[in-house]
């Protein structure tokens, strides 16, 4: 299994700004994945990478992913308030599917 | 499309008592995940059920316990509960082994202890 490490743990933006979350994992996985949790509600898939893949676009949702320093950043453009929520990065091995979520980072978007 | 669904979506349990959570995955799943998250905190894993069997499960004591039924629904149970496992307990579902890796949760069953 994998977990990653979200950095920072907080972030605080003001409307319009970019944000970005970084993660860190420790060992090869075949695709790294972000979630969004919006307060007390379930986690909602954001964006999927593959392991072969440098660079993912989803509307205003950048993911780059550098498998050579197992570190993945998720970019979300023109924030806004909407946007506050926990964020979390999955990433995935070979050979099974339990996935782990690390602490995740909290953004505030203020508006 | 139905979405995961769990149940109840709040409950209040005094110290010691038992209870019950349920899940229902999206159909044609049939990987059913369980985690729980403490207050302000983040995921930590519970279980993991594929077919009706356990796959996987963290590191929780064994007063944790669930099942996975034919129709790919799932229990989680906890015994004799503890202050501590007051927490929001979500269950994800996926479309199993051959899966992308995604997982689409439900809204979370909020357990409170006291």
């Amino acid at each position: 299994s994998q977990q990653g490490e979200e950095d920072p743990q907080a972030l605080s933006i003001q409307e319009g700004e970019n944000a970005t979350m970084n993660c860190s994992y420790k060992t090869s996985i075949n695709n790294l994945q972000w979630y969004r949790q919006n307060s007390g509600r379930g986690l909602v898939h954001l964006i999927l990478i593959r392991s072969n893949e440098r660079e993912k676009h989803s509307g205003r949702l950048r993911v780059t992913l550098d498998t050579s320093k197992k570190s993945s950043s998720l970019l979300i453009t023109a924030s806004r308030a909407a946007d506050t929520a926990s964020y979390f990065c999955a990433p995935q091995g070979a050979g099974g599917f339990k996935t782990i979520f690390g602490a995740g980072t909290r953004l505030f978007v203020k508006a | 499309e139905a979405g995961v669904t769990q149940s109840p979506t709040h409950l209040i349990k005094t110290r010691g008592q038992q209870v019950t959570l349920r899940c229902s995955p999206i159909s044609g799943h049939t990987s059913v995940y369980w985690y729980q998250q403490a207050l302000g905190l983040g995921l930590q894993f519970l279980l993991w059920y594929d077919e009706g069997e356990e796959r996987n499960r963290g590191n929780f004591p064994p007063r944790f316990s669930g099942r996975q039924f034919p129709n790919y629904s799932s229990e989680l149970n906890v015994n004799a509960l503890e202050l501590e496992d007051s927490a929001l307990y979500l269950c994800a579902s996926s479309p199993g082994l051959k899966n992308t890796g995604e997982l689409f949760f439900g809204e979370g069953s909020r357990l409170t202890v006291l």
